[in-house]
C-alpha cells in the first residue's frame, strides 16, 4: 500500500514569517493530495488539496505544490499568524479510491 | 446539516469488553470510512464504505468489524478490547467518484484499561 512521510514533526517559528512542510509518497498511482489542519481536541479540516495534473495551487496565505517525478508534495504558509498553531497532516489518495494514506502530522507554533 | 456526529464523545472500556461506536451523516455521502489517531502516528484508515451494503478493510483492521445497512450509518464494532486499541476514532464521509474532500466527525476518545 501507499506510505507517506512527513517532515518535520515540529515546526516553530515567528510570527510572520513563513513555514513549509513537506510529504513523500510511494505509490505513483496516488493523484489527490489533501491537507488538514488539526486544532487541539478537534476534528481534522481541510485546508487545502490538490490533485496531480496540477503542479501549483494556492489560496490566500496557504500554497501547495506538487512534484510527481520526485513523488513529493509541500505546504507553504507565509505571514504566519498565532492561530495557524495547530497540527497538519498530507495525505495521498488514488481518484475514485476511497483510500487516503496519511502523513504522521506536523505541530506547528506560531510564536508572537 | 448536522453533517457527521459520532457517539459516544468518550468511552472506557475494560479489556475483552465489546462495543460500537457509533457514526451518522445526513450528506447523503456514499463514502464513509473509520480512522484512528494515536500520537505521534497520524490518521490509520480501520474500515471503509463505498455504499450500503459495501465495506472493504483499510491499514489496521484486526479487532473491529462494520457494516453498512444504510447510506447514513457506519458503526464500528469493537469484537473484544484490547488496550492497544485505545485511541482516538474518528469517522469520516465523502461524495463518491472524484475524491472529494472528507468530512470528519468530532471524534470518540476511547480508553481500554
Amino acid at each position: 500500500g501507499e506510505n507517506v512521510e512527513q517532515h518535520p514533526s515540529t515546526l516553530s517559528v515567528q510570527e510572520g514569517d513563513s513555514a513549509v512542510i513537506k510529504c513523500t509518497y510511494s505509490d505513483s498511482a496516488s493523484n489527490y493530495f489533501p491537507w488538514y489542519k488539526q486544532e487541539l481536541g478537534k476534528r481534522p479540516q481541510l485546508i487545502i488539496d490538490i490533485r496531480s495534473n496540477v503542479g501549483e495551487k494556492k489560496d490566500q496565505r496557504i500554497a501547495v505544490t506538487l512534484n510527481k517525478t520526485a513523488k513529493h508534495f509541500s505546504l507553504h504558509i507565509t505571514e504566519t499568524q498565532p492561530e495557524d498553531s495547530a497540527v497538519y497532516f498530507c495525505a495521498a489518495s488514488i481518484d475514485n479510491f476511497n483510500k487516503f494514506y496519511f502523513g504522521s502530522g506536523t505541530k506547528l507554533n506560531v510564536k508572537p | 446539516n448536522a453533517g457527521v456526529t459520532q457517539t459516544p464523545k468518550f468511552q472506557v472500556l475494560k479489556t475483552g469488553q465489546s462495543m460500537t461506536l457509533q457514526c451518522a451523516q445526513d450528506m447523503n455521502h456514499e463514502y464513509m470510512s473509520w480512522y484512528r489517531q494515536d500520537p505521534g502516528m497520524g490518521l490509520r484508515l480501520i474500515h471503509y464504505s463505498v455504499g450500503a451494503g459495501i465495506t472493504d478493510q483499510g491499514e489496521v483492521p484486526n479487532g473491529y468489524n462494520v457494516s453498512r445497512s444504510t447510506t447514513e450509518d457506519f458503526p464500528l464494532r469493537l469484537l473484544s478490547a484490547a488496550p492497544s486499541q485505545t485511541s482516538v476514532y474518528f469517522c469520516a464521509s465523502s461524495y463518491s467518484g472524484t475524491a472529494y474532500e472528507q468530512y470528519f466527525g468530532p471524534g470518540t476518545r476511547l480508553t481500554v484499561t
